[in-house]
C-alpha cells in the first residue's frame, strides 16, 4: 500500500532550527509537496520538490532524496508564528496525492 | 486569503437534516476538490472535478453528494449523516488536476461540521 510517515508532534525553541522528516512509499513518484496549516486556517503551499536536492526559500528549505523515499522540511530562525501543522504529500504515478497525517510543531519562547 | 472561500465555516446538524456546503474559487482554476480532515489523520480525498466533470469519487458514501455547476463553484450536499462524519471539510482548487508544480492546491479555510 501507499504510505507517508511523519512525526506526530515536535517542539522547538524560538530562534532555533528544526527539521521535520517525511518518508514515503508510493507506486511511482511525481513529486512531493509541503503545506503549512495554522490551527483553524487553510493549508497553504510551502514547497514542491521533484528532483533530488535542497530547495531554499527564505527561512524554509525542503530536501528530497528519491532513492531513499525521504524528504525533510528545514525551518531556520524559528518564530512563534511558525507554530502550525506541517503536511507532507507525495504524488504517485497516477498523479494522486498521498498525504501524511501532519506534524504539529510547537514553538516555545 | 487563498482565493478559495467556503461557507458556512461552522455547521451543526442532526442526523436527519439536509444541509449544503459551498465553495467558490476566484483563481480561474480548472480543478476543484473536496477533502475530509479528521484529527491526527491524513487528508482524505472525497471528490475531484476537472472542467466541471467529476473525475474521482473515492468510495464516498451516498449521503455525501457533490455538485459542480461551473468551474468556480463546488457544493457538497449532506443528508442523513452519521456522528462519525463530524470533521473539517476542506475545498481546494488547482490549475489542473494532474499534479506537478501546476497541481499546487489552494485550500479554503474549511467548514467545521458537527453531526449530533
Amino acid at each position: 500500500g501507499q504510505n507517508i510517515d511523519q512525526p506526530t508532534e515536535m517542539t522547538a525553541t524560538e530562534g532555533a532550527i528544526v527539521q521535520i522528516n517525511c518518508t514515503y512509499q508510493t507506486s511511482g513518484f511525481n513529486g512531493l509537496f509541503w503545506y503549512q496549516q495554522h490551527a483553524g486556517e487553510a493549508p497553504t503551499f510551502l514547497s514542491y520538490n521533484v528532483l533530488d536536492g535542497l530547495e531554499e526559500k527564505g527561512r524554509f528549505s525542503s530536501f528530497l532524496s528519491r532513492s531513499k523515499g525521504y524528504s525533510y522540511l528545514l525551518l531556520k530562525e524559528l518564530q512563534m508564528k511558525d507554530s502550525a501543522s506541517y503536511l507532507c504529500a507525495a504524488i504517485d504515478s497516477n498523479y494522486q496525492l498521498i498525504w501524511g497525517a501532519g506534524t504539529k510543531l510547537i514553538i516555545k519562547p | 486569503e487563498t482565493g478559495v472561500t467556503q461557507t458556512p465555516r461552522h455547521l451543526v446538524m442532526g442526523m436527519t437534516n439536509k444541509k449544503s456546503l459551498k465553495c467558490e474559487q476566484h483563481l480561474g482554476h480548472n480543478a476543484m476538490y473536496w477533502y475530509k480532515q479528521s484529527a491526527k489523520k491524513p487528508l482524505e480525498l472525497m471528490f475531484v472535478y476537472n472542467f466541471k466533470e467529476q473525475t474521482e469519487n473515492n468510495s464516498v458514501p451516498s449521503r455525501f453528494s457533490p455538485e459542480c455547476p461551473n468551474s468556480s463553484h463546488l457544493f457538497l450536499h449532506l443528508h442523513t449523516l452519521q456522528p462519525e462524519d463530524s470533521a473539517l471539510y476542506l475545498c481546494a482548487s488547482s490549475q489542473d488536476a494532474a499534479g506537478g508544480p501546476s497541481g499546487e492546491l489552494f485550500f479554503g479555510e474549511g467548514s467545521r461540521l458537527t453531526v449530533l
